[in-house]
C-alpha cells in the first residue's frame, strides 16, 4: 500500500538558516509527489509538485525539492528561512485513479529570530 | 483565482446531533474530497466523489456519509456526532485527468462535538 513518512514531527531553525524537511514514500509505480504548507488556521497551499522530468523542482516562496528514486525520497529545501515560513508542511503522493492523495503526518516548523 | 469554499470555519455541536459540512467549488472539477486532520496523524481521507451522485469510501468512512447532488457542491454528513469526531475537516478538489494536478483546499472547518 502507498504511504508517506515524514520522520520529523517538529523542527526549529533560526531565521536565515537553511532548511531541509524529509519525506519518504512507498509507491509501486512512478509517483506524483507534492509538498503543501499550512499556516495556522488555514487550509493547505501547494508549494510544488513533481510528476516527471527534472528531479529538482522549484516551487513558490523560494522552496525547492529533489526527487531521488533510489532513496524513495522527496525532501523539501530552502536556503534561507524567513520568520513567515513558520507553518506545518505536508508531503503527499498521488495514488493513481481519481486523483487521490496520501499525506504524511506533517512537520511543524518553528523559526527563531 | 480558483476557490474551494467551506461554509463554516468553526462549529460546535452536541453529541448525537446530525451535522452537515458544506463545500463548494467554482472550478467545474470532477473530483472532490473530504479529509480530517488530527495532530500527529496528518490528513486522512474520509470520502471522495468523482462525479455527481458518485462516491467512494476513503480510509476512515465510519460514522460519516456524503452527498453530491450537484457538481459544485460536496457535503459531509455526520449522522450522529460523537466526541471522537472533534477535528479539523478539510475539503479539496482536483482535476479529473490524473493525480499530477494536486488539489485546491478549502480553509477548513474546525468542528467541536461536546
Amino acid at each position: 500500500a502507498q504511504s508517506v513518512t515524514q520522520p520529523d514531527i517538529h523542527i526549529t531553525v533560526s531565521e536565515g538558516a537553511s532548511l531541509e524537511l524529509r519525506c519518504n514514500y512507498s509507491y509501486g509505480a512512478t509517483p506524483y509527489l507534492f509538498w503543501y504548507v499550512q499556516s495556522p488556521g488555514q487550509g493547505l497551499q501547494l508549494l510544488l509538485k513533481y510528476f516527471s522530468g527534472d528531479t529538482l523542482v522549484q516551487g513558490i516562496k523560494g522552496f525547492e525539492a529533489e526527487f531521488k528514486r533510489s532513496q524513495s525520497s522527496f525532501n523539501l529545501r530552502k536556503p534561507s528561512v524567513h520568520w513567515s515560513d513558520a507553518a506545518e508542511y505536508f508531503c503527499a503522493v498521488g495514488s493513481g485513479g481519481y486523483n487521490k492523495l496520501i499525506f504524511g503526518a506533517g512537520t511543524r516548523l518553528a523559526v527563531h529570530p | 483565482d480558483v476557490k474551494v469554499t467551506q461554509s463554516s470555519r468553526y462549529l460546535v455541536k452536541r453529541t448525537g446531533e446530525k451535522v452537515f459540512l458544506e463545500c463548494v467549488q467554482d472550478m467545474d472539477h470532477e473530483n472532490m474530497f473530504w479529509y480530517r486532520q488530527d495532530p500527529g496523524l496528518g490528513l486522512r481521507l474520509i470520502y471522495f466523489s468523482y462525479d455527481v451522485k458518485m462516491k467512494e469510501k476513503g480510509d476512515i468512512p465510519e460514522g460519516y456519509s456524503v452527498s453530491r447532488e450537484k457538481k459544485e457542491r460536496f457535503s459531509l454528513i455526520l449522522e450522529s456526532a460523537s466526541t471522537n469526531q472533534t477535528s479539523m475537516y478539510l475539503c479539496a478538489n482536483g482535476a479529473g485527468e490524473g493525480a499530477h494536478y494536486g488539489y485546491t483546499f478549502g480553509s477548513g472547518t474546525r468542528l467541536t462535538v461536546v
